[in-house]
């Protein structure tokens, strides 16, 4: 089976750098992507990340450990529309349907 | 910019009713996805679709549910009874590999009543 970890929430101000951490256990591996998701909308791509090391777009990383299941999310320079959801997602098989395993998201909220 | 386009925006129906939901995928994308978010809840996966047939869906698509290309640009999402517990939101997605990132469409808010 598949199950993801992510906290569910997380306050962090104006400016400020906060890092989102998701931790998985899936059946194979084949890919984790972050999603922002803000409330009542669809979510749209941040990230990819299928070796292990990080991945820098421009205020976001991630990073990816596949022998420890973990990945993180960091946002620098925090601006308020940032607050939103954040979604951790797995592709957990080797296979090349698509299907992806989200986790519950990471609910940011950022603060003046 | 390429989009996933979804219609409609919103759309109310009677419990046992037949819906169809709409997506038009990214022109060059070979691989679609339909994925529902229950209000609150986290996005499940529902199915996935390459080359003209479902290559995987999950325990949520059952029966009920049934996919379908009916042209060259259109994949629909047909609900053949629908029950209260199917109120969500359904997003469609496309890809353009099955190992790529998927674009999301804005959704489709459906509501049984």
């Amino acid at each position: 089976g598949q199950n993801i970890d992510q906290p569910t929430e997380m306050t962090a101000t104006e400016g400020a750098i906060v890092q989102i951490n998701c931790t998985y256990q899936t059946s194979g591996f084949n890919g984790l992507f972050w999603y922002q998701q803000h409330a009542g909308e669809a979510p749209t791509f941040l990230s990819y990340n299928v070796l292990d090391g990080l991945e820098e777009k421009g205020r976001f990383s991630s990073f990816l450990s596949r022998s420890k299941g973990y990945s993180y999310l960091l946002l620098k320079e925090l601006q308020m529309k940032d607050s939103a959801s954040y979604l951790c997602a797995v592709r957990g098989d080797n296979t090349n349907a698509g299907k992806s395993t989200f986790g519950d998201g990471t609910t940011l909220t950022v603060k003046p | 910019e390429p989009e996933v386009t979804q219609t409609p925006s919103h759309q109310v129906t009677q419990m046992g009713q037949e819906v169809i939901l709409r997506c038009v995928p990214i022109s060059n994308h070979l691989y679609f996805y339909w994925y529902r978010q229950i209000l609150g809840q986290k996005v499940e996966f529902l199915v996935s679709f390459y080359n003209n047939e479902i290559s995987e869906k999950s325990e949520i698509f059952d029966d009920q549910f049934s996919v379908e290309r009916p042209d060259g640009s259109n994949f629909t999402l047909k609900i053949r009874s629908t029950k209260l517990e199917d109120s969500a939101m359904y997003f469609c997605a496309s890809s353009i590999w099955g190992n790529t990132e998927a674009f999301f469409g804005q959704g489709t808010r459906l509501t049984v009543v």
